[in-house]
């Protein structure tokens, strides 16, 4: 079993759309839990970090669920600039956190 | 600040031949990173550096090697190079390696091996 698991999608919703991912981790010892964005053939970058009381941002809120071993990104009100890949990002604690990635989740917002 | 920066963008290889790509970064972080991502592969780590004159092996590191002489820079060298090696590489640094700490990434370096 893959270390973090997302679905590929690709997920297309139209403009104005709620759409959420969710993201599996495998390991329990886990500390840190990021969500970064990569737009196509570009380099990834931060979206939100995600807290255990979850947080928001703006039309983005982020979710983490211990128990279940899973966090989940939520959008509200898509726009077609949100078309992009969500790349899940996992560190787990001690020794030297080196995060790691799952393949990401594809979302195409179509007018 | 520049941030990370790769040198170089692109790259067309032969087979067997040798290249280094460059990875440097001005915002004085510990850490560095290299990646490769393949399509519907996600990131996958080759190397990492958690200081200067450190090295360490990540999730693929076979067919690479990687030196960290200076904090700011990172070298992925490819002695020779083969076709399973076409990948966009991808560097990236972060301040140090605990919680909730950002990594930021270079624009990567799309490389091809013939």
């Amino acid at each position: 079993r893959k270390e973090v698991e997302q679905d590929p999608g690709p997920f297309n919703v139209p403009e104005g759309a709620t759409v959420a991912f969710n993201c599996t981790y495998s390991n329990s010892a886990s500390q840190s839990f990021f969500w970064y964005r990569q737009d196509c053939r570009k380099e990834p970058k931060l979206l939100m970090s995600v807290y255990s009381s979850g947080n928001e941002d703006g039309r983005f809120t982020a979710q983490l669920n211990r128990a279940s071993q899973y966090i989940s990104l939520l959008i509200r009100d898509s726009k077609l600039s949100d078309s992009a890949t969500y790349l899940c990002v996992v560190s787990a604690s001690g020794g030297s956190y080196i995060p790691t990635f799952g393949r990401g989740t594809s979302l195409i917002v179509h007018p | 600040n520049a941030g990370v920066t790769q040198t170089p963008k692109f790259r067309v290889l032969k087979t067997g031949q040798s290249m280094t790509l460059l990875c440097a970064q001005d915002m004085n972080h510990e850490y560095m990173y290299w990646y490769r991502q393949d399509p519907g592969m996600g990131l996958r780590l080759i190397h990492y550096s958690v200081g200067e004159g450190t090295t360490a092996k990540g999730e693929v590191p076979d067919g690479y090697n990687v030196s960290r002489l200076k904090k700011q820079n990172f070298l992925l060298g490819l002695e020779s190079a083969a076709p399973s090696q076409t990948s966009v590489y991808f560097c990236a640094s972060s301040k140090l390696a605990s919680s909730y700490n950002e990594q930021f990434f270079g624009p990567g370096t799309r490389l091809t091996v013939l």
